[in-house]
């Protein structure tokens, strides 16, 4: 079955430091989120990506956050200068419309110290 | 606006017994609803969705959930719980008009006990 898949699974950074996390979709897929759940806390919408460009983003999308997909798979997102209450796991996910479901990858944690 | 409320963080049920997880919602036009399931260091995997139609929505590994218009819910229901069924749980709305990003729900944890 074809899988999203993230790198890396934890990712440990001090505060200030600027991190990407990165992400595969599924290939034949058109449509890319960014999605993180702080402990204990509900899964949250950040970002979708569809024809190379943002199509949605929430509130917590600010001026910190990026996503680029630089090469035609992979998916990234980056945060310039992280602070202690980005810590969270944060989930890549794709899909081929808007009216199914997403597939999502295993996460990565998000430690800043 | 669109969103959702799972009112139980955690559900524990016996092997064998039937289990229910807790969903209720709230959309402008037409709810699409869907349940997804996080197993340990596992992104989350689609168990089913209701779209349109019938509103008891068979899926993965013998879920089920029941779309009720009238209660605004979409409890999740499985005739007998496997161990392996333990996991977390998280239910997810979109509303048919405006945004296509699902709002999804803290999540239950269900522990099913031997």
């Amino acid at each position: 079955e074809p899988e999203v898949t993230q790198t890396p699974s934890h990712q440990v950074t001090q505060m200030g430091q600027e991190v990407i996390l990165r992400c595969v979709p599924i290939s034949n897929h058109l449509y890319f989120y960014w999605y993180r759940q702080i402990l204990g806390q509900k899964v949250e919408f950040l970002v979708s990506f569809y024809n190379n460009e943002i199509s949605e983003k929430s509130e917590i999308f600010d001026d910190q956050f990026s996503v680029e997909r630089p090469d035609g798979s992979n998916f990234t997102l980056k945060i310039r200068s992280t602070k202690l209450e980005d810590s969270a796991m944060y989930f890549c996910a794709s899909s081929e419309g808007t009216t199914g479901y997403a597939f999502f990858g295993q996460g990565t944690r998000l430690t800043v110290v | 606006a669109q969103s959702v409320a799972q009112p139980e963080d955690q559900v524990n049920v016996a092997e064998g017994n039937p289990l229910t997880v807790k969903c209720t919602y709230s959309v402008s036009g037409n709810p699409y609803l869907f349940w997804y399931v996080q197993y340990p260091n596992r992104g989350l995997q689609f168990l089913l969705k209701y779209i349109t139609g019938d509103n008891l929505v068979k899926g993965s590994y013998g879920f089920e959930a029941e779309f009720n218009k009238s209660q605004t819910s979409f409890h999740l229901k499985k005739p007998s719980a496997l161990v392996s069924d333990s996991a977390l749980y998280f239910c997810a709305v979109r509303d048919n008009l405006g945004s296509y990003i699902p709002t999804f729900g803290r999540g239950t944890s269900l522990i099913v006990h031997p």
